[in-house]
C-alpha cells in the first residue's frame, strides 16, 4: 500500500485563473494517475503520470488545459488552467503498487470555480 | 471500449438487512477490485480478486470473483449505518495499467 497526501483539500477559485494541485507519495511508485469525480459518481480518468516521460492524455483531456508534472518517483502535480466553473470537481491523485492494477488515492481536492 | 456495469446504482436500505451489488461487463478482467470512498475522502481499496471462482471475506462482506473473470459481487450481511458510502468496482486489463470503473452504488443505511 501506500500513504498519499494531497493540497490544497480544497479550494475557491475565480473563473479565469489556474490552480496547481501536488500530490505526494510516501514511497517510490511507476504508476501515477490523476483523476476527476464530481460528488457521488465514478470517477473519470484525466491522465496517467510516469516519472521521465510525457503524462498519457485520456480522450477529452489535452495537455494545455491540464499540464502535469512528475519531477520524480514520490511526486506530481496537475494544474487546472484557465478555469471556468465547469472544472468545478473533485481531483484525486492515485497511485498503483504491485502487480495486480490496485490503486491507493490520495484525499482529495475539491475545487469550485466561480 | 471494455465497460464494467455496476448496479444498483442507489441503495436505500434498513439497518440488518442484507444486499448484493453486481458488476458485469463483456470484457475479462486480470484483476477486480472494490472500493469504498465516504464524503471528502479518495476511494479506499477493500478487496481485490484476481482468480476465476474467487470467494473473498472482510467481516460482513464477502466478494466473488466469476468464473469467467468478468463479474464480479459484493454481499453485506446485516448492514449497519458505518457501511454507508459510495462502492465501485474496477477491472484491470491491459499493460497501460488504467482500471475500468464502474459508475457506483450509493449506498444508505439507515439506523
Amino acid at each position: 500500500s501506500a500513504v498519499i497526501s494531497q493540497k490544497p483539500s480544497r479550494d475557491i477559485c475565480q473563473r479565469g485563473t489556474s490552480l496547481t494541485i501536488q500530490c505526494q507519495v510516501d514511497s517510490q511508485v511507476t504508476m501515477m494517475f490523476w483523476y476527476r469525480q464530481q460528488p457521488g459518481q465514478s470517477l473519470t480518468l484525466i491522465a496517467t503520470a510516469n516519472q521521465g516521460s510525457e503524462a498519457t492524455y485520456e480522450s477529452g483531456f489535452v495537455i494545455d488545459k491540464f499540464p502535469i508534472s512528475r519531477p520524480n518517483l514520490t511526486f506530481s502535480t496537475l494544474t487546472v488552467s484557465n478555469m471556468s466553473p465547469e472544472d468545478s470537481s473533485i481531483y484525486l491523485c492515485s497511485v498503483e503498487t504491485g502487480q495486480t492494477y490496485e490503486q491507493y488515492f490520495g484525499p482529495g481536492t475539491r475545487l469550485t470555480v466561480t | 471500449t471494455q465497460l464494467l456495469e455496476q448496479s444498483p446504482q442507489f441503495l436505500s436500505i434498513q439497518e440488518g438487512e442484507n444486499l448484493t451489488v453486481y458488476c458485469n461487463s463483456s470484457s475479462v478482467f486480470s484483476s477486480l477490485q472494490w472500493y469504498r470512498q465516504e464524503p471528502g475522502e479518495g476511494p479506499v481499496l477493500l478487496v481485490t480478486v484476481v482468480t476465476g471462482g474467487e470467494v473473498k471475506k472482510l467481516k460482513r462482506l464477502t466478494f466473488q470473483f466469476g468464473d469467467a473473470r468478468k463479474d464480479s459481487s459484493l454481499h453485506i450481511t446485516a448492514a449497519q449505518p458505518g457501511d454507508t458510502g459510495l462502492y465501485l468496482c474496477a477491472g484491470g486489463a491491459g499493460n497501460n495499467r488504467k482500471l475500468i470503473w464502474g459508475l457506483g452504488t450509493s449506498l444508505a443505511v439507515n439506523p
